[in-house]
């Protein structure tokens, strides 16, 4: 079964760094890119960026460029999203997700559970 | 970025009903078009790909339609099992972007 096991909600203040998870397993890890979303409280999906775990290049939105980092661990199978200094407005539920494709067509799936980052002094 | 309207932005039906959502891009997506069901509480689940291809394991009452910029899903005969949030997505071009949601619930 193909699966994406992300880390455990998390608090942090104003101004600290956090690194968050997603372990991969079922499948070829290298074969596919991993991307990371966002899902603020109450609101629609947002797309980070992405990596592709072969050669760790990634792709940003212009929305997170510079903000966040997302690598990977090929030895583990796990992609991480960091943050070097949060803000209040990044508390959301952040999502990983796999990229699968068809010709041309890709899409995510699965995703991972998720996990809940909250920012609060 | 290619931005995504899904319309209505929440809807109440019955049990049985045909229920309809919409998506519309700003600009031609061919049919880089997906579906996603969020149930409360749960990370999205894919439904549909390319428009109008069923997910392994979704049940048939879902189906899609549509090509260049708009787009449609429906549940042929709501079920309680399909309350949640409905997004659509395109894969057209970089980045990724999603509809807003419909909220769909039970009367």
């Amino acid at each position: 079964e193909v699966q994406l096991v992300q880390s455990g909600a998390v608090m942090r203040k104003p101004g600290e760094s956090l690194t968050i998870s997603c372990k991969a397993s079922g499948y070829t890890f290298t074969d596919y890119w991993i991307s990371w979303l966002r899902q603020m409280p109450g609101k629609g999906l947002e797309w980070m960026g992405r990596i592709d775990p072969s050669d760790s290049y990634t792709n940003y939105s212009p929305s997170f460029q510079g903000h966040v980092t997302i690598t990977v661990d090929r030895s583990i199978s796990t992609v991480y999203l960091q943050w070097r200094s949060l803000k209040a407005s990044d508390t959301a539920i952040y999502y990983c997700a796999k990229r699968s494709e068809a010709g041309a067509h890709n899409w995510f799936d699965p995703w991972g559970q998720g996990t809940l980052v909250t920012v609060s002094s | 970025d290619i931005q995504m309207t899904q319309s209505p932005s929440s809807l109440s039906a019955s049990v049985g009903d045909r229920v309809t959502i919409t998506c519309q891009a700003s600009q031609d997506i061919s049919n880089y078009l997906n579906w996603y069901q969020q149930k409360p509480g749960k990370a999205p689940k894919l439904l549909i790909y390319a428009v109008s291809s069923l997910q392994s394991g979704v049940p048939s009452r879902f189906s899609g339609s549509g090509s260049g910029t708009d787009f449609t899903l429906t549940i042929s005969s709501l079920q309680r099992a399909d309350v949640g949030t409905y997004f659509c997505q395109q894969s057209n071009s970089l980045p990724p972007t999603f509809g807003q949601g419909t909220r769909v619930e039970i009367k």
